[in-house]
């Protein structure tokens, strides 16, 4: 089993839609959680962290984290053909307390 | 804006010969971590330093190597390359320990393997 596992998709929806990305993780001990979000052939860039329980909103994103199901999610509120890119999980695990990344969700946002 | 800087953005080598990839960091960001991304993967860990010494490695073989210097730069060497290492490398810090505040990414560098 992976330690961080997303839909890898590629993930259409409507301009104006919200759209929905899902990540499960393996390490019960996790306690930070990220989204970063990857256009084609740039770096990664953070757009949310959450390391409680419940949602965090910060604009038309929503973080939403459920440790005991070992689950957190990105909601996009409103989206925009800008918000088409690959978007990577990443959770703290390890020993070294280094990120680890799940394969990414390719979202595309149709005008 | 990261303040996160890498070095060179792109590179092409030949099997066999060794590479020298650099970043610099904002001052205060003690933690580095490098990590290597295939194409239509997420990025894998390869190690990560703190305050000048390495605190974790990835599974990667011992001719990927690194350090950090006092003035929040880092490198990582790659000996005796291999084509499967074409990849782009990206360098990730943040200020305090390991894990304790979000990293954040330079550009990367884009190293091909012929």
């Amino acid at each position: 089993q992976k330690e961080v596992e997303q839909n890898s998709g590629p993930l259409s929806v409507p301009e104006g839609a919200i759209a929905s990305l899902n990540c499960t993780y393996s390490d019960r001990g996790s306690q930070s959680f990220f989204w970063y979000r990857q256009y084609s052939g740039k770096s990664p860039e953070l757009i949310m962290f959450i390391y409680s329980n419940g949602d965090k909103e910060d604009g038309r994103f929503t973080a939403q984290l459920n440790k005991a199901s070992q689950y957190v999610s990105l909601l996009i509120r409103d989206s925009q053909p800008s918000d088409s890119a690959t978007y990577l999980c990443a959770v703290i695990a390890g020993s070294a307390r280094q990120l680890t990344f799940g394969s990414g969700t390719q979202l595309t946002v149709l005008p | 804006e990261t303040g996160v800087t890498q070095s060179p953005t792109h590179l092409i080598k030949t099997r066999g010969q060794q590479v020298t990839l650099r970043c610099s960091s904002q001052s205060g960001h003690n933690t580095v971590s490098w990590y290597q991304q295939a194409l239509g993967q997420g990025p894998q860990f390869i190690f990560q330093y703190y305050r000048e010494e390495e605190n974790g490695r990835g599974n990667f073989p011992p001719r990927f190597s690194g350090l950090q210097f006092p003035n929040y730069s880092s490198e990582l060497n790659v000996n005796a390359l291999e084509l499967d290492d074409s990849a782009l490398y990206l360098c990730a810090s943040s200020i305090g320990g390991p894990g304790t505040q979000p990293q954040h990414f330079g550009d990367g560098t884009r190293l091909s393997i012929l």
